[in-house]
């Protein structure tokens, strides 16, 4: 099946400054990427839907100019999180859908990475 | 508003037990319905999934059945394994849009 692979699995870093998620399909064309966001005992919110070559569309009460996301190639998209805060410590998971044996992946078809631990102390 | 409800956990059983972990949702229109399951360390992966009423979705010895008149998509297996240790993800999605709404996720572990 599809692999999505998420670097870092997790990362600590300092009040203020940003850090940097990315989102690889391995071995297909992600057109498509979601980041997710998942708070402890909480269900995953979906942040932002990004496609290949264009601007990433927010879900309302996200701030894009926080959550800012480049998703330049087929297999990559990242996540960066500028002046973090406590309250951003977070799992950030993405997926991706895209283009199996060029053909379209069906809408719902969705491969999960296996999510990023930020904590910002 | 569209959402999911499960049923919070932890679940622990012993092997060979029966498993129901209960989903119900809300929607609007006729969502498509999943259940994911993530190992430690791993990603979601898709176990099963309907995507209309009366649909029974199957696989790995799990069970899911579609019922629209009750809202919900109980996951049930008759006999666990180790190997089922997992937290479990009930979710909807519709296919005129992109988003998944996930439960909050049931954790179970399964003792020897």
């Amino acid at each position: 099946g599809a692999v999505v692979s998420q670097h870092p699995s997790w990362v600590i870093c300092k009040s203020g400054t940003s850090v940097k998620i990315e989102c690889r399909s391995l071995d297909f064309q992600a057109t498509t990427m979601f980041w997710y966001r998942q708070f402890p005992k909480q269900s995953l919110m979906l942040m932002a839907t990004s496609n290949e070559g264009s601007k990433a569309t927010y879900e309302q009460g996200v701030e894009k100019d926080k959550f800012l996301i480049n998703h330049a190639s087929l297999t990559l998209s990242t996540l960066t999180v500028t002046s973090a805060h406590p309250e951003d410590s977070s799992f950030y998971i993405c997926s991706a859908r895209g283009l199996t044996d060029a053909k379209p992946m069906l809408l719902n078809e969705q491969y999960f990475g296996p999510g990023t631990r930020l904590t910002v102390t | 508003g569209n959402s999911v409800t499960q049923m919070e956990g932890p679940v622990t059983l012993s092997e060979e037990a029966f498993l129901t972990i209960n989903c119900t949702y809300t929607a609007t229109g006729y969502p498509s319905l999943f259940w994911y399951v993530q190992y430690p360390g791993e990603g979601l992966q898709l176990l099963l999934k309907a995507t209309k009423a009366d649909d029974k979705g199957s696989n790995k010895g799990f069970e899911a059945t579609y019922r629209k008149e009750t809202t919900s998509f109980h996951l049930e297996k008759g006999s666990v394994q180790v190997s089922d240790s997992a937290v479990y993800f009930c979710a909807l999605s519709r296919y005129t849009g992109n988003q998944f709404y996930f439960g909050t996720g049931t954790s179970l572990t399964v003792i020897p």
